[in-house]
């Protein structure tokens, strides 16, 4: 257990729509990362929060955002739903600021389904 | 993004070690060198990291060339509990990025 809690773990919605994914980084850790894992392209970075703020951005579409709360929770929102955006999404964290000379702990994901 | 190219994949008998290389050629002189792996179903986990030195911990050895332009993770005892993929990374800035990895099966 990396102490990384993501909810929901499975989800499945049509095209078009609009879902919300969750994040709880294990206590202490400040910073959250997002990640997506989808068959065809591997682990793909898409964007880190620190502390509340934006410290990294990846390969993440505008149809994507997210956000860090003052708990430190992270969401990230996922809007106009295409098929192609069916993968595993990973969120991890780590108490620093930066993921380049530390680890990262990973959580479960969630894995979505569009039809 | 970081470039790192890894075997698709490797075979290995169980209680004995395994190499698993990587080349990162594209590396720069601040990037450090990561190792992940990730068992089935389950989120990516962390095993090694090193600069410069060869690194040891409970998991695994990194192996580390002179140039830094390729790595070696050594599992010395591999177990069935070691199947998993296994990724090797660097830095691009201040982003972890990964690779396909390296898919490990160990048989009995």
């Amino acid at each position: 257990d990396s102490g990384v809690t993501q909810t929901p773990k499975h989800l499945i919605t049509a095209t078009g729509q609009r879902v919300t994914l969750r994040c709880s980084p294990r206590s202490g850790d400040l910073s959250v990362y997002w990640y997506q894992q989808s068959l065809d392209q591997g682990l793909q970075f898409l964007i880190q929060y620190y502390n509340g703020e934006e410290r990294a951005k990846g390969n993440i579409l505008e149809r994507f955002s997210a956000q860090q709360f003052p708990d430190l929770h992270s969401e990230l929102n996922l809007s106009s739903l295409e098929l192609g955006d069916s993968a595993l999404y990973f969120c991890a964290s780590s108490p620093v600021g930066t993921s380049v000379s530390g680890e990262l702990f990973f959580g479960e994901g969630s894995r979505l389904t569009v039809l | 993004d970081a470039k790192t190219t890894q075997p698709n994949s490797m075979e290995s008998n169980e209680e004995e070690p395994v190499h698993l290389p990587c080349n990162h050629s594209t590396i720069s002189g601040t990037d450090y060198i990561h190792w992940y792996r990730q068992l089935p179903s389950q989120g990516p986990e962390y095993v090694i990291h090193g600069l410069t030195s060869n690194v040891n911990n409970r998991m695994a050895s990194l192996a580390i060339a002179e140039d830094r332009k390729s790595s070696t993770l050594i599992l010395h005892r591999a177990t069935l509990r070691d199947a998993a993929v296994y990724y090797c990374t660097h830095n691009a800035g201040n982003m972890l990025t990964f690779g396909g990895g390296t898919r490990l099966m160990v048989k009995p």
